[in-house]
Protein backbone atom coordinates (compact mmCIF):
# COMPACT_ATOMS: atom_id res chain seq x y z
CA UNK A 1 0.00 0.00 0.00
CA UNK A 2 1.50 3.45 -1.13
CA UNK A 3 1.98 6.33 1.59
CA UNK A 4 0.30 8.74 -0.62
CA UNK A 5 -3.37 7.68 -2.28
CA UNK A 6 -4.27 8.24 -5.85
CA UNK A 7 -7.20 6.95 -7.77
CA UNK A 8 -6.24 4.47 -9.61
CA UNK A 9 -7.92 5.60 -13.17
CA UNK A 10 -9.04 8.92 -14.62
CA UNK A 11 -10.53 9.19 -18.40
CA UNK A 12 -11.74 12.18 -20.26
CA UNK A 13 -12.02 13.26 -23.80
CA UNK A 14 -9.61 15.27 -26.02
CA UNK A 15 -9.82 18.87 -25.22
CA UNK A 16 -11.73 18.15 -22.35
CA UNK A 17 -9.76 18.65 -18.37
CA UNK A 18 -8.98 16.16 -15.67
CA UNK A 19 -7.94 16.11 -12.04
CA UNK A 20 -5.88 13.71 -10.45
CA UNK A 21 -5.85 13.95 -6.22
CA UNK A 22 -3.39 13.13 -4.24
CA UNK A 23 -4.15 12.91 -0.52
CA UNK A 24 -1.29 12.44 2.46
CA UNK A 25 -1.14 13.21 6.08
CA UNK A 26 -0.04 16.14 8.25
CA UNK A 27 3.69 14.43 8.04
CA UNK A 28 4.29 14.79 4.18
CA UNK A 29 1.60 16.54 1.60
CA UNK A 30 0.74 19.04 4.38
CA UNK A 31 3.74 19.91 6.43
CA UNK A 32 5.90 20.35 3.31
CA UNK A 33 5.77 22.45 0.23
CA UNK A 34 7.61 19.67 -1.78
CA UNK A 35 5.21 17.99 -3.65
CA UNK A 36 6.16 16.77 -7.18
CA UNK A 37 4.40 14.91 -10.00
CA UNK A 38 5.59 12.44 -12.92
CA UNK A 39 4.44 11.49 -15.92
CA UNK A 40 5.24 8.08 -17.07
CA UNK A 41 4.54 6.47 -20.63
CA UNK A 42 5.34 2.93 -20.34
CA UNK A 43 9.20 1.32 -20.87
CA UNK A 44 10.07 4.73 -21.10
CA UNK A 45 12.32 6.88 -18.16
CA UNK A 46 9.14 9.06 -15.75
CA UNK A 47 9.15 12.64 -16.82
CA UNK A 48 9.10 15.47 -13.93
CA UNK A 49 5.89 17.72 -14.73
CA UNK A 50 5.48 19.90 -11.25
CA UNK A 51 7.87 20.53 -8.68
CA UNK A 52 7.92 22.24 -5.35
CA UNK A 53 3.42 22.03 -5.20
CA UNK A 54 2.65 23.96 -8.57
CA UNK A 55 6.62 24.60 -10.58
CA UNK A 56 6.72 23.45 -14.01
CA UNK A 57 9.79 22.98 -15.19
CA UNK A 58 10.91 24.37 -18.62
CA UNK A 59 9.57 22.30 -21.86
CA UNK A 60 6.37 21.45 -19.70
CA UNK A 61 3.10 22.67 -21.50
CA UNK A 62 1.14 24.55 -19.24
CA UNK A 63 -1.55 22.64 -20.24
CA UNK A 64 -0.36 21.15 -16.54
CA UNK A 65 -1.16 22.75 -13.66
CA UNK A 66 -1.07 21.79 -9.84
CA UNK A 67 -1.87 22.68 -6.22
CA UNK A 68 -2.26 22.08 -2.63
CA UNK A 69 -4.87 22.09 -0.14
CA UNK A 70 -4.17 20.56 3.04
CA UNK A 71 -3.06 16.84 3.39
CA UNK A 72 -4.41 16.76 -0.98
CA UNK A 73 -2.35 17.71 -3.91
CA UNK A 74 -3.90 18.39 -7.10
CA UNK A 75 -2.95 17.97 -10.67
CA UNK A 76 -5.04 19.50 -13.41
CA UNK A 77 -4.56 18.58 -17.18
CA UNK A 78 -6.18 20.34 -19.61
CA UNK A 79 -6.90 20.66 -23.12
CA UNK A 80 -6.50 16.94 -22.89
CA UNK A 81 -4.51 15.37 -25.74
CA UNK A 82 -3.41 12.02 -26.69
CA UNK A 83 -0.07 12.08 -25.67
CA UNK A 84 -1.52 12.89 -22.52
CA UNK A 85 -2.31 8.95 -21.97
CA UNK A 86 -0.04 7.77 -19.40
CA UNK A 87 0.57 6.71 -15.95
CA UNK A 88 0.81 10.08 -13.26
CA UNK A 89 2.38 9.74 -9.76
CA UNK A 90 2.60 11.77 -6.96
CA UNK A 91 5.44 12.28 -4.48
CA UNK A 92 6.14 13.87 -1.28
CA UNK A 93 9.05 14.65 1.13
CA UNK A 94 7.83 12.96 4.22
CA UNK A 95 10.47 14.19 6.85
CA UNK A 96 14.34 12.74 7.98
CA UNK A 97 12.53 9.81 9.08
CA UNK A 98 10.23 8.44 5.90
CA UNK A 99 11.95 10.63 3.73
CA UNK A 100 10.66 10.60 0.22
CA UNK A 101 7.17 8.98 -0.29
CA UNK A 102 5.04 8.23 -3.22
CA UNK A 103 1.47 7.67 -4.54
CA UNK A 104 0.27 4.48 -6.23
CA UNK A 105 -0.28 6.69 -9.48
CA UNK A 106 -3.25 6.59 -11.76
CA UNK A 107 -3.61 5.81 -15.22
CA UNK A 108 -5.49 8.69 -17.44
CA UNK A 109 -7.15 7.10 -20.31
CA UNK A 110 -7.88 9.89 -23.17
CA UNK A 111 -11.10 8.25 -24.70
CA UNK B 1 21.20 16.66 -21.51
CA UNK B 2 21.40 14.47 -18.44
CA UNK B 3 20.97 10.60 -19.34
CA UNK B 4 21.30 7.68 -16.47
CA UNK B 5 20.81 3.95 -17.46
CA UNK B 6 20.70 1.11 -15.06
CA UNK B 7 21.98 -2.12 -16.05
CA UNK B 8 22.56 -5.66 -14.12
CA UNK B 9 21.64 -9.03 -13.83
CA UNK B 10 17.30 -9.44 -14.65
CA UNK B 11 17.07 -12.52 -12.10
CA UNK B 12 18.41 -13.19 -8.74
CA UNK B 13 17.77 -16.18 -6.65
CA UNK B 14 16.05 -15.92 -3.03
CA UNK B 15 18.61 -15.12 -0.49
CA UNK B 16 21.10 -13.88 -2.57
CA UNK B 17 22.50 -10.10 -3.13
CA UNK B 18 20.76 -7.78 -5.98
CA UNK B 19 23.44 -5.46 -7.35
CA UNK B 20 22.74 -3.07 -10.06
CA UNK B 21 24.56 -0.16 -11.00
CA UNK B 22 23.23 3.16 -13.05
CA UNK B 23 25.52 5.34 -16.04
CA UNK B 24 25.54 8.74 -15.58
CA UNK B 25 26.30 10.80 -19.00
CA UNK B 26 26.00 14.30 -19.37
CA UNK B 27 27.16 15.29 -16.26
CA UNK B 28 29.67 14.83 -13.34
CA UNK B 29 28.28 12.30 -10.58
CA UNK B 30 30.55 13.95 -7.80
CA UNK B 31 29.58 18.11 -8.59
CA UNK B 32 27.16 20.00 -8.01
CA UNK B 33 24.20 19.80 -5.55
CA UNK B 34 22.75 16.53 -6.75
CA UNK B 35 21.58 13.22 -5.17
CA UNK B 36 21.47 9.87 -6.81
CA UNK B 37 18.82 8.25 -5.87
CA UNK B 38 17.42 4.16 -6.17
CA UNK B 39 13.60 3.76 -6.85
CA UNK B 40 12.00 0.46 -7.58
CA UNK B 41 8.11 -0.20 -8.56
CA UNK B 42 6.95 -3.79 -8.18
CA UNK B 43 4.46 -4.84 -10.60
CA UNK B 44 1.19 -3.72 -10.26
CA UNK B 45 2.23 -0.98 -7.64
CA UNK B 46 3.36 2.31 -6.86
CA UNK B 47 7.13 3.51 -6.57
CA UNK B 48 8.72 2.97 -3.61
CA UNK B 49 11.91 5.20 -2.65
CA UNK B 50 14.68 3.19 -1.49
CA UNK B 51 17.25 5.65 -1.12
CA UNK B 52 19.98 8.06 -2.31
CA UNK B 53 23.52 9.38 -2.17
CA UNK B 54 24.78 12.51 -2.10
CA UNK B 55 27.43 13.82 -4.82
CA UNK B 56 30.02 13.65 -1.83
CA UNK B 57 29.03 10.43 -0.71
CA UNK B 58 26.76 10.76 1.89
CA UNK B 59 24.26 8.22 2.27
CA UNK B 60 20.55 8.08 3.67
CA UNK B 61 18.11 5.01 3.10
CA UNK B 62 14.65 4.05 3.51
CA UNK B 63 13.69 2.76 6.86
CA UNK B 64 11.95 -0.49 5.68
CA UNK B 65 14.63 -1.33 3.67
CA UNK B 66 17.87 0.36 5.54
CA UNK B 67 19.09 -2.84 6.90
CA UNK B 68 19.93 -4.51 3.72
CA UNK B 69 20.16 -1.85 1.43
CA UNK B 70 23.33 -0.17 0.27
CA UNK B 71 24.06 2.61 -2.51
CA UNK B 72 27.93 3.56 -3.35
CA UNK B 73 29.24 6.11 -5.83
CA UNK B 74 31.74 5.33 -8.63
CA UNK B 75 33.34 8.81 -9.82
CA UNK B 76 35.87 7.24 -11.89
CA UNK B 77 33.53 5.58 -13.56
CA UNK B 78 30.43 8.30 -13.38
CA UNK B 79 28.11 5.47 -11.70
CA UNK B 80 26.48 4.48 -9.03
CA UNK B 81 25.07 1.29 -7.73
CA UNK B 82 22.46 -0.05 -4.96
CA UNK B 83 22.93 -3.65 -3.36
CA UNK B 84 20.14 -5.12 -1.55
CA UNK B 85 20.87 -8.20 0.56
CA UNK B 86 18.77 -11.43 1.46
CA UNK B 87 16.52 -10.90 -1.48
CA UNK B 88 13.11 -12.29 -1.52
CA UNK B 89 10.32 -12.59 -3.95
CA UNK B 90 8.84 -9.11 -2.63
CA UNK B 91 11.91 -7.65 -3.72
CA UNK B 92 11.04 -8.63 -8.05
CA UNK B 93 10.16 -5.02 -9.42
CA UNK B 94 11.05 -2.59 -12.09
CA UNK B 95 14.71 -0.69 -10.44
CA UNK B 96 14.97 2.95 -11.39
CA UNK B 97 17.90 4.97 -11.17
CA UNK B 98 16.80 9.29 -10.64
CA UNK B 99 18.84 12.39 -9.87
CA UNK B 100 17.43 14.13 -7.07
CA UNK B 101 18.22 18.52 -7.07
CA UNK B 102 16.34 21.44 -5.59
CA UNK B 103 15.03 24.73 -7.13
CA UNK B 104 17.52 26.42 -4.01
CA UNK B 105 20.79 24.70 -5.18
CA UNK B 106 20.62 22.40 -1.78
CA UNK B 107 19.33 19.76 -0.41
CA UNK B 108 16.56 17.40 -2.70
CA UNK B 109 13.03 18.59 -3.46
CA UNK B 110 12.60 16.58 -6.73
CA UNK B 111 13.48 14.02 -9.17
CA UNK B 112 14.35 15.72 -12.55
CA UNK B 113 16.09 12.85 -14.78
CA UNK B 114 15.17 9.37 -14.38
CA UNK B 115 16.51 5.86 -16.52
CA UNK B 116 14.17 4.04 -18.12
CA UNK B 117 14.54 1.21 -15.66
CA UNK B 118 15.26 -2.33 -14.96
CA UNK B 119 13.42 -5.70 -14.24
CA UNK B 120 14.60 -7.35 -11.83
CA UNK B 121 12.79 -10.74 -10.73
CA UNK B 122 13.98 -12.54 -7.49
CA UNK B 123 13.65 -16.27 -8.71
CA UNK B 124 15.35 -19.71 -8.10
Amino acid sequence: QSALTQPRSVSGSPGQSVTISCTGTSNDVSAYNFVSWYQHHPGKAPQLLIYDVSQRPSGVPNRFSASKSGNTASLLISGLQAEDEADYYCCSYAGTYDLWVFGGGTKLTVL
Amino acid sequence: QVQLQESGPGVVKPSQTLSLTCIVSGGSISSGNYYWNWIRQPAGEGLEWIGRIYSRGSTDYSPSLKSRVTISLDTSGNQFSLGLDSVTAADTAVYYCARGTSAMGRGMAYFDYWGQGTLVAVSS
